[in-house]
């Protein structure tokens, strides 16, 4: 059952702390973005990778969060130093294409980080 | 800038009382627009892509509809396990932008 992967599930942390998440896409997807998701603001688009390549990632505070693709199987989300306004839920996807054909992106089952 | 509106924000329905969810856009050149179901705790997961004016998707209870303004998503006879929150998404050149979504509750 091919499903995209994310851990940690949940992360408490405090200010000023370094956050590090992972995301395993499904084997086969070229394209893996990263969300974030709040009550105020929605599903926001942070950044996104085709072929591990990084495309765009203006959605994301340059000054603390990086996203990086070590290789096919991992994309990792960092925020160096959190800050209490990251709280949210973040969310990986993959998927085959960034053309309307096949744009289905599957989703991970999230991590929800709590920033004290 | 590419606006994605859902309405209502939440919605309330007994089993068996069907319904339409609406997502409105403002996207010029709109290549496809999605709808997502995401259950409490879970990630989003897809549902329909409608790519033109006038086209129809059905999936079970559920069929969605796109004109050049809005798609609807409308519900048949809902039961409790249809609960859950509905994101609809438009792409245009870039990837999907997110509207924030129907919170449809079911009660039998």
């Amino acid at each position: 059952d091919a499903r995209v992967t994310q851990t940690p599930r949940h992360k408490v942390t405090e200010m000023g702390q370094e956050v590090t998440m992972r995301c395993q896409p499904i084997l086969g997807h070229n394209t893996v973005f990263w969300y974030r998701q709040t009550m105020m603001q929605g599903l926001e688009l942070l950044a996104y990778f085709r072929n591990r390549a990084p495309l765009d990632d203006s959605g994301m505070p340059k000054d603390r969060f990086s996203a990086e693709m070590p290789d096919a199987t991992l994309a990792t989300l960092k925020i160096q130093p959190s800050e209490p306004r990251d709280s949210a839920v973040y969310f990986c996807a993959s998927g085959l294409s960034l053309s309307v054909v096949n744009n289905e992106q599957f989703f991970g089952p999230g991590t929800r980080l709590t920033v004290l | 800038e590419d606006q994605v509106t859902q309405s209502p924000e939440a919605l309330r329905l007994q089993e068996g009382e069907s319904s339409s969810l609406n997502c409105s856009y403002t996207v010029s050149g709109l290549r496809g627009l999605f709808w997502y179901r995401q259950d409490p705790g879970k990630g989003p997961e897809f549902l329909f892509t409608l790519y033109s004016a006038g086209e129809e998707k059905e999936k079970e209870r559920l069929k969605a509809t796109l004109t050049k303004k809005e798609s609807f998503l409308h519900i048949t006879a809902p039961k409790p396990e249809d609960s859950a929150t509905y994101l609809c998404a438009v792409l245009r050149g870039t990837p999907l932008v997110f509207g924030k979504g129907t919170r449809l509750s079911v009660i039998a």
